[in-house]
């Protein structure tokens, strides 16, 4: 299976400044059919997961445009760029370049200072 | 509305089995492949299985091969996880998911414990 390894696992930000996560996969997540599965999710507190980021760096619908995606292959990073009191949780980034075996990272926990 | 609301969870003995159901309104439920995604408490995300819109393909996560089967109902507009040899690493909150469309429910609470 795809292991993925995110850094770091815990951030504490103050609003308005940027804040940066990284993610690493085992193998490369580039398909032959061009695309990279590699996807973003911000879990709230007593909530389900919402996407934020898929295929890397294209923003999910409605998701504020402070928050971008970018990398290739085995390495990739989530910025945000003014981080808000809205942005707390925590953090996952996820592989599905195969329909069995779609992993996630362990998750960033972020928090306002 | 988009509606994802799962049932079935509870406590059971370790051994035992569980059939979770997920109930889903609002979209065209037969177009989307589903998927179970669970969350241990305290813990993160791990992806369970996945499942085609005609059923026809199943993935599952290695920890639960052989033991945990997904389906669904296209007539139903349901989605199904049917546990089997429960152990006590299977606690978590189960979630279903339309993850092609970030559809998600609530989740339920699968507690495997003596």
């Amino acid at each position: 299976d795809i292991v993925m390894t995110q850094t770091p696992l815990s951030l504490s930000v103050t609003p308005g400044q940027p804040a940066s996560i990284s993610c690493k996969s085992s193998q490369s997540l580039l398909h032959s059919d061009g695309k990279t599965y590699l996807y973003w999710y911000l879990q709230k507190p007593g909530q389900p997961p919402q996407l934020l980021i898929y295929e890397v760096s294209n923003r999910f619908s409605g998701v504020p445009d402070r928050f971008s995606g970018s990398g290739s292959g085995t390495d990739f990073t989530l910025k945000i760029s003014r981080v808000e009191a809205e942005d707390v949780g925590v953090y996952y980034c996820m592989q599905s370049i195969q329909l069995g075996g779609w992993t996630f990272g362990q998750g960033t926990k972020v928090e306002i200072k | 509305e988009v509606q994802l609301v799962e049932s079935g969870g509870g406590l059971v003995q370790p051994g035992g089995s569980l059939r979770l159901s997920c109930a889903a309104s609002g979209f065209t439920f037969s177009s989307y492949w589903m998927s179970w995604v669970r969350q241990a408490p305290g813990k993160g995300l791990e992806w369970v299985a996945n499942i085609k819109q005609d059923g026809s393909e199943k993935y599952y996560v290695d920890s639960v091969k052989g033991r945990f089967t997904i389906s669904r109902d296209n007539a139903k507009n349901s989605l199904y996880l049917q546990m089997n040899s429960l152990r006590a690493e299977d606690t978590a909150v189960y979630y279903c998911a339309s993850m092609a469309i970030d559809y998600w429910g609530q989740g339920t609470l699968v507690t495997v414990s003596s």
